[in-house]
């Protein structure tokens, strides 16, 4: 069965680093997110990407993110430069958009970041 | 504004005990999506039901259903015979019937089964 991937698995940085956090959507979905999880807490929307480009972002999308898909299969994440409030899982999610019963986000497994 | 309740932080049950997991929302959408997600201690988000706002029907898998009500605003998931397996925590979330919109989750309920 086809799932979300995500590498790497586990990173830890330094503050002030940038970090790039890869996600592989499954094959034939064309929306894209970027979910976080900071320990403890409910997990919580960043951004979606359709069409090579943002479609929603939220507060916490600010400009030390950015997203991008680089080529046919990837989907990456980047922060400029980490604080240890971005400490957290992240998640990647894809979805096949329009038809009622492809209306999930199937989750990748996570990237558990730590910046020190 | 979307958001989601879930009232109970954490659930403790014995195997085989059944159990309730709450959840209320709120939208001002007239047609939304529902859905459940199970993290396991692995980390995950494993998917487990989708229900869409105009389809009120209860439904069951295996020893788990659902249990919609629109008219409390809750989407409530109830596990029978629990095991130790189930434990995990369990995320309810909703979305907007526009494709591509984000998923809004609630804080989650923690289940513990012990044997």
């Amino acid at each position: 069965e086809p799932e979300v991937t995500q590498t790497p698995s586990h990173q830890v940085t330094q503050m002030g680093q940038e970090v790039i956090l890869r996600c592989v959507p499954i094959s034939n979905h064309l929306y894209f997110y970027w979910y976080r999880q900071i320990l403890g807490q409910k997990v919580e929307f960043l951004v979606s990407f359709y069409n090579n480009e943002i479609s929603e972002k939220s507060e916490i999308f600010d400009d030390q993110f950015s997203v991008e898909r680089p080529d046919g299969s990837n989907f990456t994440l980047k922060i400029r430069s980490t604080k240890l409030e971005d400490s957290a899982m992240y998640f990647c999610a894809s979805k096949i958009p329009g038809q009622q019963a492809e209306e999930t986000q199937y989750f990748g497994p996570g990237t558990r970041l730590l910046v020190l | 504004a979307q958001k989601v309740t879930q009232a109970q932080t954490e659930i403790s049950v014995v195997e085989k005990e059944d159990v309730t997991l709450d959840c209320v929302y709120e939208t001002r959408d007239t047609t939304y999506y529902l859905f459940w997600y199970k993290q396991p201690p692995s980390g995950e988000l494993v998917f487990l039901i989708r229900r869409n706002s105009f389809d009120e029907q209860n439904e069951i898998s295996g020893r788990y259903s659902w249990n919609f009500q629109k008219s409390t605003s809750s989407f409530n998931f109830t596990i029978t015979a629990s095991q130790v397996v189930d434990s995990a925590v369990y995320f309810c979330a909703l979305s907007s019937y526009q494709a591509g919109t984000a998923l809004i989750f609630g804080k989650g309920t923690t289940l513990s089964v012990s044997s």
